[in-house]
C-alpha cells in the first residue's frame, strides 16, 4: 500500500535553531496534513495544506505542499523548549484514505 | 469547550479479558475513528464511521469491535482475540468530506 516516509526520525538541535523536517510519497497525495504530539497525549494540528505548491504559516511554523504532490515540508524557525515532541506527518490517499508518517522526534539542547 | 474525551487514560486488563475504551465529542463532527500507535511507529487505523450505525473496518481491525449508536460516541471494545493488545489508543473525528481529523488525549492500554 501507499507510504509516506518522513525523514529524519529524530534530531536533535540547540534551542533558537531552526528545524526542518519532511515528508516523502512514491504516489501522489491530495492533502499533506502537519501534526504535533506530545508525549502521553494526542497529536494536535498544525497546518493543513491542499494545493500544490501551497505555502502556510502558522507563527514560527511554515509547511510546503511539494510541486510534484509527493513530498511536503515542515520548518520551524527559532525553535523553543516547547517545540519538543513527535511531529507527523499526513497525506490523503488516492483512495481517500489519510495515511500517517512514522514521525520526526524533535529534542532540544539547552 | 467542544472537544474529545476519551477515558481512563491508563487501563489495565489481564490477558483474556474484553476491554471497552470510551471515545465522546461535542464537536458535531459526522466522522469518528480509531488508531493505535506503538512505540516509534505511526498511526494505525483500527475502524472508522462515516455516520451513524455505519462503520468500516481500517488496516488492523482484526481482534477489535465498535459501535456507533449515537452521533457523539464511537466506543473501542478491544476483544481477547487481539494478539498484542497492549499500546496508546487515540480516537479522532472530523466532518465528512474534511481530511483534517482532531484527536483525543488517548488511551494507554497495558494487558498482562
Amino acid at each position: 500500500g501507499q507510504q509516506l516516509n518522513q525523514s529524519p526520525q529524530s534530531m536533535f538541535i540547540q534551542e533558537g535553531e531552526d528545524v526542518s523536517m519532511n515528508c516523502t510519497s512514491s504516489s501522489i497525495f491530495n492533502t499533506w496534513l502537519w501534526y504535533k504530539q506530545d508525549p502521553g497525549e494526542g497529536p494536535v494540528l498544525l497546518i493543513a495544506l491542499y494545493k500544490a505548491g501551497e505555502l502556510t504559516s502558522n507563527g514560527r511554523l511554515t509547511a510546503q505542499f511539494g510541486i510534484t504532490r509527493k513530498d511536503s515540508f515542515l520548518n520551524i524557525s527559532a525553535s523553543i523548549p516547547s517545540d519538543v515532541g513527535i511531529y507527523f506527518c499526513a497525506g490523503q490517499s488516492r483512495d481517500d484514505k489519510i495515511i500517517f508518517g512514522k514521525g520526526t522526534r524533535l529534542h532540544i539542547l539547552p | 469547550d467542544g472537544g474529545i474525551t476519551q477515558s481512563p487514560k491508563y487501563l489495565f486488563r489481564k490477558e483474556g479479558q474484553n476491554v471497552t475504551l470510551s471515545c465522546e465529542q461535542n464537536l458535531n463532527h459526522d466522522a469518528m475513528y480509531w488508531y493505535r500507535q506503538d512505540p516509534g511507529q505511526g498511526l494505525r487505523l483500527i475502524y472508522y464511521s462515516q455516520i451513524v450505525n455505519d462503520f468500516q473496518k481500517g488496516d488492523i481491525a482484526e481482534g477489535y469491535s465498535v459501535s456507533r449508536e449515537k452521533k457523539e460516541s464511537f466506543p473501542l471494545t478491544v476483544t481477547s482475540a487481539q494478539k498484542n493488545p497492549t499500546a496508546f489508543y487515540l480516537c479522532a473525528s472530523s466532518i465528512t468530506g474534511s481530511d483534517e481529523q482532531y484527536f483525543g488525549p488517548g488511551t494507554r492500554l497495558t494487558v498482562t
